[in-house]
């Protein structure tokens, strides 16, 4: 019954490796997001899809991909890891012009070692 | 460049001790102000949206109202379940539906 969906809720790995990101959406929405939360709590925009189309891509490394298969999901996948790359990663998505704001997911620890 | 700060960075209150947490924005032309609620390791929950100065919006003990440079969430008599990290977030008015978040404010209310 979950509305946003992403897998895994932990991710921890080395320096270099290759990892992804998954999420889903149930609620019908035309937009997802990928956010990343730091250590200080702040939640910065990194990339927005609507329905399908890359319409948002903020100023982040090209080791992050993104990769919306349909709607109701969008992936990230993100290449040589690096330390600076831990955080908590949310999916979000939304109806816009419905004014409900963003239905989040309940986020990625991600941790490189 | 669009801004969003919130005040204070965190707040310790009783059980039944109201108060106020402070957004302040600078955006040209506000498209909407949404307020979440974040518990620790879950992600934010969508609370309220405001869209014009005036504008107040209630649910439970919270209200949150709207001028044209901040907004506050009143908390009214609050319990202990009410302790989380509430955020501030203004509509880019660059379209897109992109928001952007403050810092936070991490409120914890004691028994």
């Amino acid at each position: 019954d979950t509305a946003v969906s992403q897998t895994p809720k932990y991710l921890v790995t080395q320096m270099g490796n290759d990892k992804s990101i998954k999420c889903e959406q149930n609620l019908g929405h035309d937009t997802m997001y990928w956010y990343k939360q730091d250590s200080k709590k702040f939640l910065k925009i990194m990339f927005s899809y609507n329905n399908k189309e890359l319409i948002i891509n903020e100023t982040v490394p090209n080791r992050f991909s993104p990769k919306s298969p349909d709607k109701a999901h969008l992936n990230l996948h993100i290449n040589s890891l690096e330390l600076g790359d831990s955080a908590v990663y949310f999916c979000a998505s939304s109806q816009p012009g419905r004014g409900e704001g963003y239905t989040f997911g309940s986020g990625t620890r991600l941790t490189v070692v | 460049e669009d801004q969003v700060t919130q005040s204070p960075e965190a707040l310790r209150l009783q059980e039944g001790e109201s108060s106020s947490l402070n957004c302040s924005y600078t955006v040209s032309g506000l498209r909407g102000l949404f307020w979440y609620r974040q518990d620790p390791g879950k992600g934010p929950e969508f609370l309220f949206t405001l869209y014009s100065a005036g504008e107040e919006k209630e649910k439970e003990r919270l209200k949150a109202t709207l001028t044209k440079k901040e907004s506050f969430l009143h908390i009214t008599a609050p319990k202990p379940e009410d302790s989380a990290t509430y955020l501030c977030a203004v509509q880019d008015p660059g379209g897109y539906n992109k928001l952007i978040f403050g810092a936070g404010t991490r409120l914890a209310v004691h028994p």
